[in-house]
């Protein structure tokens, strides 16, 4: 079982490279996909989503890839910047359960100058 | 606009009392979330309501739990007979529910509550 002060996975890059944070889901049934960025002592603030029907969507400096014959998202940041930094989280919404997210454990983004 | 809002930002109580930890959804949203996110953990979703619709409580721990959702907007999220394993950031979040289309969960800035 889980134990406090569990170490996140994290990330380092330096600023102005591409960050690929990734994430294994859990169910093939999921249809829709979100990612959060949660800096610390704050709620987690929507980045992007996808729906199960897509494979890539584009925002602004940010890109999702979808590829569920592996059940695996992935978070793309162009030109990485130190306010990136942050926990990362990938969700899922299960198709016919109501509109609840499960979310992964986290990713940490630390950016170095 | 307003975003979600939460109160108490923090809480501090003693091991067996109740708790009462309030949510303030964006003007409008339909449906309202609750959920619980231990240190370092990801989230853990508690309870659902959407509308008039009777709320999902499947993600509740335990019947010490409870969330109630007045006028459809307002919503507490009580805890009795508190234990040192409810202490956890509760974040409260809320969407706009279309046309069966469901929209983005917007969150509040959580609550931090310390059971010693």
């Amino acid at each position: 079982g889980e134990s406090v002060g569990l170490h996140l996975p994290t990330l380092s890059v330096q600023e102005g490279d591409n960050s690929i944070i990734n994430c294994a889901y859990s169910n093939s049934a999921s249809d829709y996909f979100i990612w959060y960025k949660q800096e610390s002592g704050k709620g987690p603030q929507f980045i992007i989503d996808i729906r199960s029907n897509m494979d890539k969507r584009q925002g602004q400096r940010v890109t999702v890839l979808l590829n569920k014959t592996v059940k695996h998202l992935s978070l793309q940041i162009a030109a990485t910047q130190p306010g990136d930094s942050a926990v990362y989280f990938c969700a899922e919404r299960l198709t016919g359960g109501g509109n609840k997210l499960t979310f992964g454990t986290g990713t940490q983004l630390k950016v170095e100058l | 606009g307003a975003g979600v809002s939460q109160s108490p930002s923090n809480k501090v109580t003693e091991k067996g009392k109740d708790v009462e930890l309030r949510c303030d959804p964006i003007s409008g949203h339909t449906a309202l979330y609750w959920y619980r996110q231990s240190l370092g953990q990801g989230l853990e979703f508690l309870i659902y309501f959407q509308g008039n619709s009777a709320p999902d409580k499947s993600g509740l721990p335990s019947d010490r739990f409870s969330a109630e959702r007045t006028g459809g907007s307002v919503s507490t999220l009580t805890i009795q007979r508190t234990q040192q394993e409810d202490s956890a950031v509760y974040l409260c979040a809320s969407s706009l529910v279309s046309q069966g289309r469901t929209d983005t969960q917007y969150f509040g800035p959580g609550t931090r509550l310390t059971v010693l």
